[in-house]
């Protein structure tokens, strides 16, 4: 059965500090998908990105980069230098055989990201 | 475009009274669920299809009905309403294959109280 953990549920640092989120799936599959979303105070739910199983390059977007490692099922996320609007609930999820058909889509509990000014 | 359009955004019930969640998407997603959020527990898959015609029970689908008629709606469906079924629900949509695979696009949510 596909799982995923976010084990940190609440952080908070000061500005300009960098921060990572931790991720870890569980899946038995080969071929699937992981993502980040982000939920503001304001409550929606924000696509950040989307990785394939395939492909363990890092990515870096501005100040987001992400570290995918099959070896250790981990799929985290680090801001850096953040930023008070960096505030915000951020949730990993995983999709399975997501290449052929649609499947369900799975979340993490989600950790709680506090910057202080 | 609306993209995934959720009602009522707010809503009070009775334990027992019965009432239905609707969404609809108007992106020819095939691809729709229900989620709901509480506390410390994230977002947890109630109900999804794959297509008109086709659903499937996600992690926490007691209590709940889901049916898919149309590529467009997805209503869930709450049979007698229980204080434990309090909570935000959001319906998301993907589509399957191309280069937007599996990402969802989200409703704005419904939050739900049960009295």
């Amino acid at each position: 059965a596909q799982k995923v953990t976010q084990a940190q549920t609440e952080i908070s640092v000061v500005e300009k500090e960098d921060v990572t989120l931790d991720c870890v799936y569980e899946t038995r599959d080969t071929t699937y998908y992981l993502f980040w979303y982000k939920q503001p105070p304001s409550g929606e739910l924000v696509f950040l990105i989307r990785r394939n199983s395939f492909d363990e390059q890092n990515e870096i977007s501005g100040r987001y980069s992400w570290n995918f490692q099959k070896s250790t099922s981990s799929f985290n996320f680090t801001i850096t230098a953040s930023q008070v609007v960096d505030s915000a609930v951020y949730f990993c999820a995983l999709s399975e055989r997501g290449y052929s058909s649609a499947s369900k889509i799975i979340f993490g509990s989600g950790t709680r990201l506090s910057i202080r000014p | 475009n609306a993209g995934v359009t959720q009602t009522p955004k707010f809503q009070v019930l009775k334990t027992g009274q019965s009432m239905t969640l609707q969404c609809a998407q108007d992106m020819n997603h095939e691809y729709m669920s229900w989620y709901r959020q509480d506390p410390g527990m994230g977002l947890r898959l109630i109900h999804y299809s794959v297509g008109a015609g086709i659903t499937d029970q996600g992690e926490v689908p007691n209590g709940y009905n889901v049916s898919r008629s149309t590529t467009e709606d997805f209503p869930l469906r709450l049979l007698s309403a229980a204080p434990s079924q309090t909570s935000v629900y959001f319906c998301a949509s993907s589509p399957p294959l191309g280069s937007g695979a599996n990402v969802l696009t989200f409703g704005a949510g419904s939050r739900l109280t049960v009295l």
